[in-house]
């Protein structure tokens, strides 16, 4: 079985542009998360979506958002990107009914 | 919100020797789970333990819920051990599956 999906695995912008990052799940897994993280913050909550809905969102500005789709593949994006954006963003599954998380191996973003 | 506390925070040791890793949290949970980040930033589950003793080969992990800490053993340390172990807490209720607050990790290094 396929593991947690992320792409691109690198990502180089510059101050103002926006991103995408995307995401596919293990096959099965209904929940999606997502995780920013960075030497001085650790790892911290973005947001969460299950069946399309977002369920659960972390302490980050409006500039971040995302959306998962029909198949439970997810995308997250960042306009008007800060240098303070630059991190490694990770995306996590899980089962509805098991909620051990199984990461992707996260795009790595720097923002110039 | 729920404050996590690993410790020690670096640990260094030769190949064979045993160590315990250890993380506390200022709140009652009920989802705990043990993380491996290897030196090329992948995140790999090891235990989902909110209460209880588990083992994994040389791993083993144990959660006393009521007193608000988790133990991680790692037995005969190799090299490929590696890494930075996170212990994750979260609390399990709708919309929280995908929602854990990480502790700021402890960094192990392996000599050969």
């Amino acid at each position: 079985k396929a593991g947690v999906t992320q792409t691109p695995r690198y990502l180089i912008k510059t101050r103002g542009q926006q991103v995408t990052l995307s995401c596919s799940p293990i096959s099965g897994h209904r929940s999606v998360s997502w995780y920013q993280q960075t030497p001085g913050q650790g790892l911290q909550f973005l947001f969460e979506y299950f069946s399309e809905t977002q369920r659960n969102k972390g302490n980050f500005p409006g500039r971040f958002s995302g959306r998962q789709f029909s198949n439970s593949r997810s995308e997250m994006n960042v306009s008007t990107l800060e240098l303070g954006d630059s991190a490694l963003y990770l995306c996590a599954s899980s089962r509805e009914d098991r909620e051990q998380l199984f990461f992707g191996s996260g795009t790595q973003l720097s923002v110039l | 919100g729920i404050q996590v506390e690993q410790s020690p925070p670096d640990l260094i040791l030769q190949e064979g020797a045993n160590s315990t890793l250890r993380c506390n949290f200022s709140d009652s949970v009920n989802n705990l789970q043990w993380f491996h980040q290897n030196p090329w930033g992948q995140l790999i589950n090891l235990f989902y333990i909110p209460s209880g003793t588990k083992q994994n080969g040389r791993l083993s992990a144990t959660t006393v819920a009521t007193e608000r800490y988790s133990l991680l053993y790692i037995s005969s340390s190799q090299t490929t051990d590696s890494g930075v172990y996170f212990c994750a807490v979260g609390r399990r209720g709708s919309g929280n599956t995908g929602k854990l607050i990480f502790g700021q990790g402890t960094t192990l290094q392996v000599k050969p």
